[in-house]
């Protein structure tokens, strides 16, 4: 257990539809990474944040946004879904120093139907 | 940019048989490495880790890598594999140029045959 949670484990969804995925990082890591991992795409960075603000922004769509909370946790946002949104979409926390490995959650998958 | 390439996408073993999964990276400053696993339906569970000093270390499951600067690579090697080490492992690079922000290469599936 890597003590990242993320729900709901599973989403189901139709096309245009938003969804919201939560993670709750592990005590005491303050930055929050979001990853899509689809077949074609392999595993892409979308989103970074540590403490609260955003820190990096990889490939995001401009219908994806997320946001840390000051409890840290983090929600991620997908709207105007597409078939081709359908993901893992995992989360991690690290400490935040350069050399903390992340630690990831068992991910969402989402389904866009 | 930072890449990584991982050329075996499929790669299967007998078990008790040793393993050498191949990774080779791209980075301009000093590379932060990492390798993780994955089984299915799971995150991604962390491995081993290199940031400086010795280029052979030690991971969990008696996995081991070496980095070599010279050949830019970072294999992950297993001297006897078992069933339960069947999963996706993937490489990843990061570093103090990037922060914690990892890039991942492709994934290598690994089958172990009985």
């Amino acid at each position: 257990d890597s003590g990242v949670t993320q729900t709901p484990k599973h989403l189901i969804t139709a096309t245009g539809q938003r969804v919201t995925l939560r993670c709750s990082p592990r005590s005491g890591d303050l930055s929050v990474y979001w990853y899509q991992q689809s077949l074609d795409q392999g595993l892409q960075f979308l989103i970074q944040y540590y403490n609260g603000e955003e820190r990096a922004k990889g490939n995001i769509l401009e219908r994806f946004s997320a946001q840390q909370f000051p409890d840290l946790h983090s929600e991620l946002n997908l709207s105007s879904l597409e078939l081709g949104d359908s993901a893992l979409y995992f989360c991690a926390s690290t400490r935040g120093s350069p050399n903390s490995p992340l630690h990831f959650g068992n991910g969402t998958r989402l389904t866009v139907t | 940019a930072q890449s990584v390439t991982q050329p075996d996408i499929h790669i299967t073993v007998s078990e008790g048989a040793s393993l050498e999964l191949r990774c080779n990276y791209s980075y301009g400053a000093t590379p932060y490495l990492f390798w993780y696993v994955q089984s299915p339906g799971q995150g991604l569970q962390l491995l081993l880790k290199y940031f400086s000093g010795d280029t052979l270390v030690q991971g969990i499951k008696g996995f081991e890598a070496e980095f070599k600067r010279s050949q830019s690579s970072f294999n992950l090697r297993k001297p006897s594999v078992h069933w339960s080490d069947a999963a996706e492992y993937f490489c990843a690079v990061g570093g103090t140029g990037g922060g914690n922000k990892l890039t991942f290469g492709t994934g290598t599936q690994l089958k172990v045959e009985l």
